[in-house]
């Protein structure tokens, strides 16, 4: 069974500061989705990453994958207040099913502090 | 820019009660999903569907829990005797081709806050 893990669960960080999330999953899979989420509020795609090596950045952040390591890192450079939110990684479950299945981790709670 | 949409945004029942949350997938999409999160947790898979039929559902959805694409356009949740545990925050999600190719990025829909009393 997939298993998705993201630490750490709660950060606070000052602004202009730098931070990574971490995502390891259990089982092979090479489709790796980040999301963010405000409080009430829908999920908004970040990142796909589709396979090994892949690395994207949209302004203050940048996601990558290593799927041998089943690990994902979203790194947040010089944060701004406006990144304060939570970010969930989502693993494809390709290794028991070919629906598309999503498991998400328990999510990453940023507040960003002037 | 397409997008999901879901009906209502919030709905109160009683416990015992049927409830259907409705949701209008992007129109080219092929797959479609349904998720929960209860407040505070994380997000878990209800059921995918797919060619008019379900093609994986999780142990969370048991008997209760039904899904319809009645018209071709609208994707429902039905959950036929709600109890307190299934308060919750409903996302719909869809995915289908981009350029040709089937694209497994998925689509959320606002949600549907769910309330039993």
């Amino acid at each position: 069974e997939l298993k998705v893990e993201q630490n750490p669960l709660f950060l606070s960080m000052q602004e202009g500061k730098n931070y990574t999330i971490y995502c390891n999953y259990s089982t092979t899979s090479d489709r790796l989705y980040w999301y963010r989420q405000d409080p009430g509020k829908s999920l908004e795609s970040l990142f796909v990453l589709l396979s090994n090596g892949a690395v994207k950045q949209e302004g203050r952040l940048m996601a990558s994958l290593d799927t041998k390591a089943r690990l994902s890192t979203l790194h947040i450079t010089a944060a701004v207040h406006d990144l304060s939110a939570t970010y969930f990684c989502a693993v494809d479950d390709i290794h028991s099913s070919n629906t598309g299945k999503l498991i998400f981790g328990q999510g990453t709670t940023l507040q960003v502090k002037p | 820019e397409p997008e999901v949409t879901q009906t209502p945004s919030h709905q109160v029942t009683q416990m015992g009660q049927e409830v259907i949350l409705r949701c209008v997938p992007i129109s080219n999409h092929l797959y479609f999903y349904w998720y929960r999160q209860i407040l505070g947790q994380k997000v878990e898979f209800l059921v995918s569907f797919y060619n008019n039929e379900i093609s994986e559902k999780s142990e969370i959805f048991d008997d209760q829990f039904s899904v319809e694409r009645p018209d071709g356009s609208n994707f429902t949740l039905k959950i036929r005797s709600t109890k307190l545990e299934d308060s919750a925050m409903y996302f719909c999600a869809s995915s289908g081709l981009a350029g040709g190719r089937v694209s497994y990025e998925q689509y959320f829909g606002p949600g549907t806050r769910l309330t039993v009393t």
